[in-house]
Parts: C-alpha cells; structure tokens; sequence
C-alpha cells in the first residue's frame, strides 16, 4: 500500500534560517504530492502540490520537487519567520480513496 | 465562499452514547471524506464517498458509520462512542477529475471530539 514518511521532529530554527523537511514515499504508479499545513487550532490548508515528476511546487517563500528517481518531495525555504510555526504534512494521492499522510512535522521558529 | 463546512466545532460524550458528526460542501466535489488526528499518528482515513449513494471504508472503520444522500452532505456517525474514539475528526472533500484542483483535498475545521 501507499505510504508517507517525513520527519517527526519538532524542528526549531531561529528566524532566518534555512529549512528543510525530508519526505519520502512509497506508492504504486504516478502519485500527486502534497505539503499540507496547519496552525494552532485550525483545519489543514494546502501549502503546494506536484502532480508529476519533476514539477517543482511553490508557494509563500515553500518549495519541493516531485523527484521519483529518490521517491522523495522534500519541503524547503530560504528564510523562515516567527509566523510559519505550524505542523507540516506531507501526503499523497494515488487513486479515488483519499490522501495517505505522513505524521506531521511541528515546527517551531524563534526570534 | 464557505467551503467545507463541519458540526459542532467541539463535543463531550458518555462511554456508549451515539451522536453525528455533520460535513457540508458547497463546491459540487464528488469526492467526500472523514480523517482522524490523533497524536503522532497524522491523519487517518475512516470512511470516504465518491458520489451519492457511494460510500467505501478507509484505514481506520470500525466503530463509525457514513451515508451520501446527496452531493453536499456526509455525515459521520458513531454509534457508540468507544474513549478509543477521543480524537479531532476533519471532513474533506474534493473534486476527482479535471480542473486545476483535481486531487487536492479541501479540509473544513475540525470537529474536537471527547468520549468520557
């Protein structure tokens, strides 16, 4: 079956740093990718998507590329701020049945 | 735009008693479906519909059932309600086939769920 691994952390950077979360998966035929994100007490909003390999997704300063050689679609930014502490959630979708999501990332950023 | 829509925002129950979870959309999505988050376990699928009248089982069924009388309801229903059940339940929905949005899940803003 399908699957999602990313790290669990919680991750802490200071404000300004680099960020970097890993994910991998393992999924039969072509998946669309997701980085979902949630804040304190809200629902999930999605963050960007790659719907074949190669796609780069982007959006807010986020980037990942749908990379199938590493089976991968790592979540990064250059510069990260007080205000993009949330949980992060990457997920995929290979058929009608739904989303297969990994465990969230919480991350946490400091002035 | 109201989106996905759930109800009640946040609700305590007795070991045993039933009680629905309702879902609501407004964006014609075919595809409908509940997820359950629990600590360090992500989201789970429960149950998901891809049409009215149409529904499937997801990774976590047990103990909850669903039913799609028309595109723009799906409620959750626990008959019941186990502490196991204790949990933040998400409603979603999407569109199955064309469009720019295909395949993206649109998630209402939880349901926070406690079973004494």
């Amino acid at each position: 079956g399908n699957s999602v691994t990313q790290m669990e952390g919680p991750v802490t950077l200071s404000e300004e740093a680099f960020l970097t979360i890993n994910c991998t998966y393992t999924a039969t035929g072509y998946p669309s990718l997701f980085w979902y994100v949630q804040y304190p007490g809200e629902g999930l909003q999605l963050l960007l998507k790659a719907t074949k390999a190669d796609d780069k997704g982007s959006n807010k300063g986020f980037e990942a590329t749908y990379r199938k050689e590493t089976t991968s679609f790592h979540l990064e930014k250059g510069s990260v701020q007080v205000s993009d502490s949330a949980v992060y959630f990457c997920a995929l979708r290979g058929g009608a049945d739904g989303l297969t999501f990994g465990k969230g990332t919480h991350l946490i950023i400091q002035p | 735009n109201a989106g996905v829509t759930q109800t009640p925002k946040f609700q305590v129950l007795k070991t045993g008693q039933s009680m629905t979870l309702q879902c609501a959309q407004d964006m014609n999505h075919e595809y409908m479906s509940w997820y359950r988050q629990d600590p360090g376990m992500g989201l789970r699928l429960i149950h998901y519909s891809v049409g009215a009248g149409i529904t499937d089982q997801g990774e976590v069924p047990n103990g909850y059932n669903v039913s799609r009388s028309t595109t723009e309801d799906f409620p959750l229903r626990l008959l019941s309600a186990a502490p196991s059940q204790t949990s933040v339940y998400f409603c979603a929905s999407s569109y199955l086939a064309g469009g720019p949005t295909t395949g993206e899940l649109f998630f209402g803003e939880g349901s926070r769920l406690t079973v004494l």
